[in-house]
């Protein structure tokens, strides 16, 4: 079974500054996708950034980035000029390529991130 | 486009009690995922319907069902609650086609008392 650990309960930035957040997987298979959702205060889960393992290039979306690699299953998001709006629940999650088309996704325990003014 | 639509948004229920929990999907989409949200567990997968077929179960016990319509709402209902189920349960929808993106609710609030 395919696992998700983030190692960081808690992190907090400067505003405008830049912070990593941190992820690592296990799995056995070698066709997947990779997530990073944000879960503010008031609970809408939201995509920020996603990552399909052929690709060997780093996702970007804006100020977030990824920093993806395979080998050593590793998985973590840089959010650049960080803003208030980004204090939220983050979430790393894994997704198989096969199984029929399932979109189940496994997901790590998250990371609080606060923005500190 | 409205987004997904989860009724009702806070519930509470007493232990033996059932429930049911309704999502609406985005028009258009196909697949309806549910997870359970806890504290402790985190984020856990309950199970997933596409075009009416429950696609993938998690390892929840045989309390926990759910369905999906033709029009693509779905349903999902504990049965003989217990304290442990209290949660924050989150459904998503997708159109179903490969690389298709999730699109998640607000959830709904369980309280077991």
């Amino acid at each position: 079974a395919q696992t998700v650990t983030q190692s960081q309960p808690e992190m907090s930035v400067q505003e405008a500054e830049t912070v990593t957040l941190s992820c690592t997987y296990d799995t056995s298979e070698s066709d997947y996708y990779l997530f990073w959702y944000k879960q503010p205060p008031s609970r809408q889960m939201i995509l920020v950034i996603r990552q399909e393992a052929y690709k060997q290039q780093n996702a970007t979306e804006n100020r977030f980035s990824v920093n993806f690699q395979k080998a050593a299953k590793s998985f973590s998001l840089k959010i650049s000029d960080s803003q208030l709006g980004d204090a939220a629940m983050y979430f790393c999650a894994y997704r198989s390529a096969g199984r029929g088309g399932s979109e189940k996704l496994v997901f790590g325990k998250g990371t609080k991130l606060t923005v500190n003014p | 486009k409205a987004g997904v639509t989860q009724t009702p948004r806070y519930l509470i229920k007493t232990r033996g009690q059932q429930v049911t929990l309704s999502c609406s999907p985005i028009s258009g989409h196909r697949s309806v995922s549910w997870y359970q949200q806890t504290p402790g567990q985190g984020l856990q997968f309950l199970f997933e319907y596409f075009s009416e077929t429950q696609r993938n179960k998690g390892n929840f016990p045989g309390r926990f069902s759910g369905r999906q319509f033709s029009n693509s709402r779905s349903e999902m209902n504990v049965s003989t609650l217990e304290l442990g189920d209290s949660a924050l349960y989150l459904c998503a929808s997708s159109p179903g086609t490969s690389n298709s993106e999730q699109f998640f609710g607000p959830g709904t609030r369980l309280t077991v008392l």
